[in-house]
């Protein structure tokens, strides 16, 4: 079935490291793909989406790269900081039907 | 602010009792869902609405209903609640079906003794 494989689970960073977080999904037809933040106690916020017909998307210290011919997609976050503390989800989802496949999730931690 | 609403935001409910969680959004969004989120297994989708009046199943639709009287509201109940309905349930909203962007409720923790 369709799924979305997303790693690492955990990560820790000193604050002002990049993170990376990959995710790698199974449905050739996905054509977009949004990542979530979810902060402690609080429900899942869009941080950057981006859309097939682009390799890669960039929001000030964020960035998503898109590689659809090997089914990877990629969340890069700059000069990290504290704030940026929370668990981070990848989806993968098409037009016209009701699924968004959501990886496992990944644990951010900036330490200060 | 426009968003979705979520109540309760957190219930203790013993097993066998009836329970509906409320969901109201205010963007005029035409899709809706249900999603509940356990530790490590991610966000799981009950049930689903494309537009008012019609609803779907969704991944882990057992023991949930959900009604879709109009657009603003979703309600999700659990007619008969079971430990195992024990997580943090979201309800999210799009303007359309599919690769959209989902905007999702603050979540109902909701705990079943």
């Amino acid at each position: 079935g369709e799924n979305v494989e997303q790693h690492p689970s955990t990560l820790s960073v000193q604050e002002g490291d990049s993170a990376v977080i990959k995710c790698t999904y199974s449905d050739s037809a996905s054509n977009y793909f949004p990542w979530y933040k979810q902060e402690l106690g609080k429900g899942p916020q869009l941080i950057i989406d981006i859309r097939s017909n682009v390799g890669e998307k960039k929001d000030q210290r964020i960035a998503v790269t898109l590689n659809k011919t090997a089914k990877h997609f990629s969340l890069h976050i700059t000069e990290t900081q504290p704030e940026d503390s929370a668990v981070y989800f990848c989806a993968a989802s098409k037009g016209g039907t009701y699924k968004y496949i959501f990886g496992t999730g990944t644990r951010l931690k900036v330490l200060a | 602010i426009a968003g979705i609403t979520q109540a309760p935001t957190s219930q203790i409910l013993a097993a066998g009792r009836r329970m509906t969680l409320r969901c109201t959004q205010d963007m005029r969004h035409n899709a809706m869902y249900w999603y509940r989120q356990d530790l490590g297994l991610g966000l799981r989708l009950i049930h689903y609405s494309n537009t008012a009046g019609t609803t779907g199943k969704g991944e882990v639709p057992d023991g949930y209903s959900v009604s879709r009287a109009n657009t603003d509201d979703f309600p999700l109940t659990l007619a008969s609640a079971v430990p195992s309905q024990t997580s943090v349930y979201f309800c999210a909203s799009s303007d359309t079906f599919g690769a959209n962007v989902l905007t999702f409720g603050a979540g109902s923790r909701l705990t079943v003794l």
